[in-house]
């Protein structure tokens, strides 16, 4: 099994707003990815958890706060985001290395009012 | 630094027939190359993968090859079905790289019946 589950779906958050973006894999990974991606665009790497520790920051403003509870989950914090933070936001897993072949989620569709 | 550089779309083609999206890359070392799939409104689903220099990686009728002497990963299908119709990313990882994906920019297939 390959499934890389995220909730919520979708998400409509206003400026003032904190939510959370929850991120969860049984595949016995233990790298962990949030990506952020705007329309007709790749995907932009946000952060990189290595064995629940945070590896890698893409000097992401920090209204965005990730957080690794387990193995299994990743969570993204969200408070006082900008209307042009809307975007589709992935998790993706793997096995720690270099060359390991990462496995994503759905997605979830953020709008920011 | 590392790059992938994929073919100008949108593509658009008919039924039944041949594809080639055009993937080519600069990097460091030996990297490991893939292409993703991401059908309107979804994440992205990992179509194929090469290793090491002539390594073909093939997935659902999907192929491509590993041309170190080139630095290409072309992808290639024999005859396209309308469910085809997706945004197709080449990208790459390796060493260097702290196991980040560098994306290509995405090319956006449609197929018509």
């Amino acid at each position: 099994d390959t499934e890389v589950t995220q909730t919520p779906k979708h998400l409509v958050m206003g400026m003032t707003n904190k939510k959370s973006l929850k991120c969860e894999q049984h595949m016995g990974h233990r790298a962990m990815y949030w990506y952020k991606q705007k329309a007709k665009k790749p995907p932009e790497l946000m952060f990189v958890y290595s064995y629940e520790k945070l590896s890698i920051n893409e000097s992401v403003p920090s209204r965005f706060s990730p957080e690794c509870p387990n193995s299994s989950l990743l969570n993204l914090h969200l408070h006082a985001l900008q209307p042009e933070d809307s975007a589709l936001y992935l998790c993706a897993s793997s096995q720690v290395g270099l060359e390991e072949t990462q496995y994503f989620g759905p997605g979830t569709r953020l709008l920011v009012l | 630094g590392d790059s992938v550089t994929q073919m100008e779309g949108p593509v658009t083609l008919s039924e039944e027939a041949f594809l080639t999206i055009n993937c080519t890359y600069t990097a460091t070392g030996y990297p490991s190359l893939f292409w993703y799939v991401q059908y309107p409104g979804e994440g992205l689903q990992l179509l194929l993968k090469a290793t090491k220099a002539d390594d073909k990686g093939s997935n659902k009728g999907f192929e491509a090859t590993y041309r170190k002497e080139t630095t290409s990963f072309h992808l290639e299908k024999g005859s396209v079905q309308v469910s085809d119709s997706a945004v197709y990313f080449c990208a790459l990882s390796g060493s260097g790289n702290t196991g980040k994906l560098i994306f290509g920019q995405g090319t956006t297939l449609q197929v018509k019946p």
